[in-house]
């Protein structure tokens, strides 16, 4: 079965800095994987996904992820970060089956943006 | 373009009460998938279907069923409501021969059990 750390609870960066969210996955195949963002209260927002190919992914907002097989990790990165920016964030793994998907999401990052 | 949309969107409930919510796929999806998320919590999932038959299921209690019509939208029963049931329970739709497998989540519904 599939599963998903996000070692990181909690990361408060400054606005305009770089960020940079962990994800670690555990997979027996190639996985499919994803960043989800959610604002309190509402619902989950997809920022990118990897499922082939290029393993440096560009998603919506400048945010941007690298699939590393040899490190079971997905990264999400943001060079500068905007204090719209602050909201939680979740890693997900996906197991496909036969065209079912099927999601097992990280814990969370909740991102604080500093003045 | 269209989205999920589920209602309703927020829906306050005594114990053992009875609840349903709604799902409505994006036009053309096929695959509709239903997550529970507890307060703090990351999403669970719970069951989903294709063509209006189960195609997985996760930790859903049993005192909870769902299904899919034949406009691919979907209902989740809850009966006798806990107090552990308060989550927010999003529905997400998917297109099966989408080979991204990428799934479309809905805004959720909020339940309160009081």
């Amino acid at each position: 079965a599939q599963s998903v750390t996000q070692p990181d609870i909690h990361i408060t960066v400054s606005e305009g800095a770089s960020l940079e969210l962990r994800c670690n996955y555990s997979y027996g195949a190639t996985p499919y994987l994803f960043w989800y963002v959610q604002s309190p209260g509402q619902g989950l927002q997809l920022l990118l996904k990897y499922f082939s190919g290029d393993t440096l992914v560009q998603g919506i907002k400048g945010f941007e992820a690298e699939f590393k097989r040899s490190q079971s990790s997905f990264n999400l990165r943001k060079p500068s970060v905007h204090w719209s920016d602050a909201a939680e964030y979740f890693c997900a793994v996906g197991a496909r089956n036969t065209g079912f998907q099927k999601l097992v999401f990280g814990t969370g990052t909740r991102l604080l943006v500093s003045p | 373009a269209a989205g999920v949309i589920q209602s309703p969107r927020h829906l306050i409930k005594e114990k053992r009460e009875t609840a349903t919510l709604k799902c409505y796929p994006i036009p053309r999806h096929d695959t509709v998938y239903w997550y529970q998320q507890g307060p703090g919590q990351d999403p669970q999932f719970l069951i989903s279907f294709y063509e209006k038959m189960q195609s997985d299921k996760g930790s859903i209690p049993d005192r909870f069923s769902a299904q899919q019509f034949s406009d691919y939208h979907s209902e989740l029963n809850m009966s006798s409501l806990e107090l552990g049931d308060s989550a927010l329970y999003f529905c997400a739709s998917s297109l099966y021969q989408d080979p991204t497998g990428e799934l479309f989540f809905g805004e959720g519904s909020r339940l309160t059990v009081l």
